[in-house]
């Protein structure tokens, strides 16, 4: 079956700007997580959905990041006026949820702030 | 909160030796710990991973070992191949936190012919 799947797959902005990153978890995964990534680091955790609920977000660096999953199926991720330091990899991962299920990963979004 | 470190950062070996990570975690709760293999520009992907009721798992050329009373675990490669070179990811967890897991810092893995 299909994978994580995340778009777009690189986004320019310049600083200031507004982003949506979007993510379709694998069907049927509860659980939904955002993790960025800089480059030459271990992905750092955002935020957590099970469902529609966003359960845990204490990894959001600032109320310029928002996330949703008003569904329980696909997710977003906005960041609101973008800064040079919001330059990384965003991924999205999901699992079935409960217990201690793998997490499956997307291939991320690179976002460059110029 | 937890926190995973990991070493080395980089790890040369020649094709057919072996290369060995190792981690360590601070939160005494954690109970999930699985490995992620990188390749350059591509997604993070499970390999193997362990849970705290068992010291040792094995498949095929990879194993990792848990050590809970010292708070570290280790990948172990044998025999390794060129296809091995990636940046590797160790992570910790704990169901109750949503098994949202904190990676350490990776180790990047050159496997010379």
């Amino acid at each position: 079956g299909a994978g994580v799947s995340q778009s777009p797959r690189y986004k320019v902005a310049k600083r200031g700007q507004d982003v949506a990153l979007r993510c379709d978890p694998i069907s049927g995964h509860v659980s939904l997580f955002w993790y960025q990534q800089a480059l030459g680091q271990g992905p750092e955790f955002l935020t957590y959905f099970q469902n529609e609920a966003q359960l845990d977000k204490s990894g959001l660096p600032s109320d310029r990041f928002f996330a949703e999953r008003p569904e329980g199926s696909v997710s977003t991720l906005k960041i609101q006026r973008t800064q040079q330091e919001d330059s990384a990899v965003y991924l999205c991962a999901s699992s079935l949820g409960g217990g201690n299920s793998p997490l499956h990963f997307g291939n991320g979004t690179r976002l460059t702030v110029t | 909160g937890e926190n995973v470190e990991q070493h080395p950062s980089t790890l040369s070996v020649q094709e057919g030796d072996s290369a060995v990570i190792k981690c360590t975690y601070s939160d005494s709760a954690s109970n999930y710990f699985p490995w992620y293999k990188q390749e350059l520009g591509k997604r993070p992907q499970l390999i193997i991973d362990i849970r705290s009721n068992v010291g040792e798992k094995k498949d095929q050329r990879i194993a990792v070992t848990l050590n809970k009373t010292a708070k570290h675990f280790s990948l172990h490669i044998t025999e390794t191949q060129p296809e091995d070179s990636a940046v590797y990811f160790c992570a910790a967890s704990r169901r109750a936190a949503g098994n949202k897991l904190t990676f350490g810092g990776g180790t990047r893995v050159l496997v010379k012919p």
